[in-house]
C-alpha cells in the first residue's frame, strides 16, 4: 500500500515567487492535514481539509497561504510571494477519519528553501 | 489541550531497553495518549496510543500510570534505527478540544540517541 506521497521533496524559490506543494493521501483517506516545521521548532498544525472542503485553517497565516483538496487529484498547499521566513519543512498527513483514536499517516515532507 | 512534559533528550545503548517518560498531570478522563516519532529528515510516524490500559504493538509498549498522570513508552531493544525525536501527544474529546480533536499538538519531544 502506498503511503502519503509528497512532492517535490525539496523546493527552492526566490523571494516573491510562488510555491506549490502537493500531497497525495493514503488511498481511501479523505481527511488531509498540513503541518509546518520551522527550523529548530516543533511541528505546527496549519490546516485540515476534507474532499473539496476546508474544515479548519486556523493555523495557516492569513495572507499568501491557501490550501485545497479537490475531488480529484492531490491536496495542494500554495504559498504566494514567498519570503525567507517561509523556509521550513511542510508535512502532509492523512487519516481515514478525524477521530482522536485514528492514526495520522505522514508523508516525507517538502523542504522549502527561500533564497 | 492538556499539556505534556518530556525530557529534552535521552541516551541508550543498542540492544538495551529504553523507557521514555511523559508527564501529563492535567489529563482528562477522555484524553487518549498518543506517541509519534520523527526520524531524522523524515515525517512523523505513529508509534502507539492508549487510554487506560497498557498497550503493546510490534514497535513498542505503552505503560500508563494508574492515575493516568504519566505514561512511559518502552522500546524493548533499542536499535540504531530507533534514534529519533519521540513525541507524547494527548488527544481529547471534541468538546474538550473545542471541536478540533483532529489536531496533533507537537511539543519539543525527547531526542533519543542510541549508541552502538
Amino acid at each position: 500500500n502506498a503511503g502519503v506521497m509528497q512532492n517535490p521533496r525539496h523546493l527552492v524559490r526566490r523571494r516573491g515567487q510562488e510555491a506549490r506543494l502537493r500531497c497525495s493521501p493514503v488511498k481511501g483517506h479523505s481527511h488531509v492535514y498540513w503541518y509546518r516545521q520551522l527550523p529548530e521548532e516543533g511541528l505546527k498544525f496549519m490546516v485540515y481539509l476534507q474532499k473539496e472542503n476546508i474544515i479548519d485553517e486556523s493555523g495557516m497565516p492569513k495572507e499568501r497561504f491557501s490550501a485545497e483538496f479537490p475531488k480529484e487529484g492531490p491536496s495542494i498547499l500554495r504559498i504566494q510571494q514567498v519570503v525567507r521566513g517561509d523556509s521550513a519543512a511542510y508535512f502532509c498527513a492523512s487519516s481515514p477519519r478525524p477521530e482522536r483514536t485514528d492514526t495520522q499517516y505522514f508523508g516525507p515532507g517538502t523542504r522549502l528553501t527561500v533564497l | 489541550d492538556a499539556k505534556t512534559t518530556q525530557p529534552n533528550s535521552m541516551e541508550s545503548n543498542e540492544e538495551e531497553p529504553v523507557h521514555l517518560p511523559c508527564n501529563h498531570s492535567t489529563i482528562s478522563g477522555t484524553d487518549y495518549i498518543h506517541w509519534y516519532r520523527q526520524l531524522p529528515s523524515q515525517g512523523p510516524e505513529y508509534v502507539i496510543h492508549g487510554l487506560t490500559s497498557n498497550v503493546n504493538n510490534r514497535m513498542a509498549s505503552l505503560a500508563i500510570a494508574e492515575d493516568r498522570k504519566s505514561s512511559t513508552l518502552i522500546l524493548h531493544r533499542a536499535t540504531l534505527r530507533d534514534a529519533a525525536v519521540y513525541y507524547c501527544i494527548l488527544r481529547g474529546s471534541i468538546l474538550r478540544s473545542g471541536g478540533s480533536n483532529y489536531k496533533l499538538t507537537f511539543g519539543k519531544g525527547t531526542l533519543l540517541t542510541v549508541n552502538p
